[in-house]
């Protein structure tokens, strides 16, 4: 069935740090891509999306590439900050559904220190 | 404008009550969902509604789950004789299209925490 994998946290950063927060995903047909932060104390919000193979998307320093060849989707950020600490779930719509409903991860809990 | 709004943020039950979770979503959003998170888990999908009707409710975990949307705006979830399993984190989002288009974004409420003694 549809699943979507990440790599488990927590992951601990030094400010400035380069982050990578895996994931994959297992879909038929050609699903649309998200990322979600869910900042402490706050609601799920949108971090990016892409919507066809190849598309790159991107927001708040933030970037993630729709590989179809290896069904990835890995968040990537250059210099994290302090105020980057959240957690990140990964998830897609199936693309082929009569209705798309979020399939996600279990979530990458990330702490940036000082 | 105001976002996807849920209450109550907090909700302890003892085992067996009835609970009544309510959501607002962001007016005029047709769509609209529910999730459940389970502790240090990603959300699940429970429902859909596009509008009034209920199009899919496959994620429902049981008949003691309902949800309704009579209006095609405000939504309640019902969870009848709850038990300790049903404790989690419940979202409502919502979507201002069809779930049918493809990348269409769904906003999320806080959630309500609900715990079940």
């Amino acid at each position: 069935g549809d699943s979507v994998t990440q790599m488990e946290g927590p992951v601990t950063l030094s400010e400035e740090a380069f982050l990578t927060i895996n994931c994959t995903y297992t879909a038929t047909g050609y699903p649309s891509l998200f990322w979600y932060v869910q900042y402490p104390g706050e609601g799920l919000q949108l971090l990016l999306k892409a919507t066809k193979a190849d598309d790159k998307g991107s927001n708040k320093g933030f970037e993630a590439t729709y590989r179809k060849e290896t069904t990835s989707f890995h968040l990537e950020k250059g210099s994290v900050q302090v105020s980057d600490s959240a957690v990140y779930f990964c998830a897609f719509y199936p693309g082929e559904a009569a209705v798309n409903k979020l399939t996600f991860g279990g979530g990458t809990r990330v702490l940036v220190k000082p | 404008g105001a976002g996807v709004s849920q209450s109550p943020r907090y909700k302890v039950a003892k085992r067996g009550q009835d609970v009544a979770l309510r959501c607002d979503p962001i007016s005029g959003h047709v769509s609209l969902f529910w999730y459940q998170q389970a502790l240090g888990q990603g959300p699940e999908f429970l429902t859909y509604f596009q509008n009034e009707a209920q199009l899919d409710k496959s994620g429902l975990p049981s008949d003691r789950f309902f949800a309704e949307r009579p209006e095609g705006s405000v939504s309640t979830l019902k969870i009848q004789r709850t038990q300790q399993e049903d404790s989690a984190v419940y979202l409502c989002a919502s979507s201002s299209i069809p779930s049918t288009v493809l990348g269409n974004e769904q906003f999320f409420g806080p959630g309500t925490r609900l715990t079940v003694l």
